[in-house]
């Protein structure tokens, strides 16, 4: 298995524009963890789905902020409008099944916003 | 919801030494706990993790220890070398049905000096 794989790596974006961030998790997994990383506030857990179905999205910081798993293969994280503070590091992260507890992260989307 | 606190934010030892990270956790249902190291610019990756029915568990130089009753549990690095240099992330779990969240700590970072 490649692992979680996300898209783009980087991605640069004017204020206001809507950014998509997509994630594919490992086969398998069950749950899948979007989070989101500065150097300010760490790892902080914005969403987290399992079977597909958002279970806790308590972290999401405004409404400009809203994700989707329409399937077990893909998730999306998007922000409409983008905003300068939402600069940062965006994990997705799956668990589950055959990985049991531990979480595998994937590469990460580096975020700016001018 | 869970809330992880972590210490301390900095850490500097020297090669040889041992080093020593604390997290408290305040959900009493949390059940797993991972440990994750994450070198600069590349994703968190689990080093070592325990569960809430274990007390501690040693892997090489590394080793983590917790106390359910206190709600807090701590990473052991023995004969540090320059290579254990990282930041440093605990997390809690708390994982059965549906529920799954896991809450990271701000994170440590490790400075080994030669």
């Amino acid at each position: 298995d490649a692992g979680v794989i996300q898209s783009p790596r980087h991605e640069v974006t004017e204020m206001g524009q809507e950014v998509t961030l997509r994630c594919k998790p490992i086969s398998g997994h069950d749950y899948l963890f979007w989070y989101r990383q500065t150097m300010m506030r760490g790892l902080e857990l914005l969403i987290y789905f399992n079977n597909n179905v958002p279970i806790d999205d308590s972290g999401m910081p405004e409404d400009r902020f809203s994700a989707k798993m329409p399937n077990a293969s893909f998730s999306t994280l998007k922000i409409q409008p983008s905003e300068p503070r939402d600069s940062a590091v965006y994990f997705c992260a799956s668990s589950g099944q055959r990985g049991g507890t531990e979480a595998f992260f994937g590469q990460g989307t580096r975020l700016t916003v001018v | 919801g869970e809330n992880v606190e972590q210490h301390p934010s900095t850490l500097s030892v020297q090669e040889g030494d041992s080093a020593v990270i604390k997290c408290t956790y305040s959900d009493s249902a949390s059940n797993y706990f991972p440990w994750y190291k994450q070198e600069l610019g590349k994703r968190p990756q689990l080093i070592i993790d325990i569960r809430s029915n274990v007390g501690e568990k040693k892997d090489q130089r590394i080793a983590v220890t917790l106390n359910k009753t206190a709600k807090h549990f701590s990473l052991h690095i023995t004969e540090t070398q320059p290579e254990d240099s990282a930041v440093y992330f605990c997390a809690a779990r708390t994982y059965g049905g549906s529920q799954g969240n896991l809450i990271f700590g701000k994170g440590t970072k490790l400075s080994v000096k030669p």
